[in-house]
C-alpha cells in the first residue's frame, strides 16, 4: 500500500514567518507534487518534481519554493507567510509511466 | 488549453435516487481521465480511472471522446456516498493531473 505522509495535520503561523511543509512517500516514486485545495477552486498545482533536485513550477508558484534533496521527501517552503496562503496543502506522488497520483492526508495551514 | 470542468458545485439527492456527476474536459491529445473522492476527514483517493473500465462502489464512468465527457454515475445513491468528488485529466507527457473544481455530493434519507 502506497503511503504518503505529511509532517503536520494542522499548523498555525504568523504573517512573515518562514514555513516548512514536509512530505514523505515510501514507494520509491519518482514524481511528487504539492497542491493547495480551496473551496470552490479545487486543487491547484503549486510545484512538482520528477526527480531528486529537479523541480517545475505549477500554476500558482508565487510565494512558494520547494526542495527535493532525497527521492522520498518533497518539502514546500513559504518564505514569508501571508494570510492569503491560509489553505489546505496536499502532497501527492506517483511512479513514472503511471498517471495515478497518491495523496497525503493534507496539512491545514492557518496564517494569522 | 487543458481544462476540466465540473459544472455543479453541489448535488443533493435522496437515498436510492440515481446520481450523475458531470465532467467535461478539453485536451487535444489522448486523455486519461480519473475520478477522485474525498470523504469527510479522509485523504483524497482514487475512485475510478477510465482505462480500467470497472465499477467501484457501484459507480461507473464512461469516456465519451465525441462529447469530451467523463460523467460519473450510480443508479442508487447511498448516504455513505456523500463526499467531494473531483474529476481529473492526465496527459501523455505524464505531468501533473489537472483537476476540476469539485462537486459535493450530499445524499440524504
Amino acid at each position: 500500500d502506497v503511503k504518503v505522509t505529511q509532517s503536520s495535520r494542522y499548523l498555525v503561523k504568523r504573517t512573515g514567518e518562514k514555513v516548512f511543509l514536509e512530505c514523505v512517500q515510501d514507494m520509491d516514486h519518482e514524481n511528487m507534487f504539492w497542491y493547495r485545495q480551496d473551496p470552490g477552486l479545487g486543487l491547484r498545482l503549486i510545484y512538482f518534481s520528477y526527480d531528486v533536485k529537479m523541480k517545475e513550477k505549477g500554476d500558482i508558484p508565487e510565494g512558494y519554493s520547494v526542495s527535493r534533496e532525497k527521492k522520498e521527501r518533497f518539502s514546500l517552503i513559504l518564505e514569508s507567510a501571508s494570510t492569503n496562503q491560509t489553505s489546505m496543502y496536499l502532497c501527492a506522488s506517483r511512479p513514472s509511466g503511471n498517471n495515478e497520483q497518491f495523496f497525503g492526508p493534507g496539512t491545514r495551514l492557518t496564517v494569522l | 488549453a487543458q481544462r476540466v470542468t465540473q459544472p455543479e458545485k453541489l448535488l443533493s439527492v435522496f437515498k436510492g435516487a440515481p446520481v450523475e456527476l458531470k465532467c467535461n474536459y478539453s485536451y487535444s491529445g489522448s486523455p486519461e481521465l480519473f475520478w477522485y473522492v474525498q470523504y469527510s476527514r479522509q485523504r483524497l483517493q482514487l475512485l475510478l480511472r477510465h482505462i480500467s473500465r470497472e465499477s467501484i462502489k457501484g459507480f461507473t464512468a464512461d469516456l465519451n471522446k465525441g462529447e469530451t465527457s467523463f460523467h460519473l454515475k450510480k443508479p442508487f445513491a447511498q448516504e455513505e456516498d456523500s463526499a467531494m468528488y473531483y474529476c481529473a485529466l492526465g496527459n501523455q507527457a505524464g505531468t501533473a493531473l489537472i483537476f476540476g473544481k469539485g462537486t459535493t455530493l450530499s445524499v440524504s434519507s
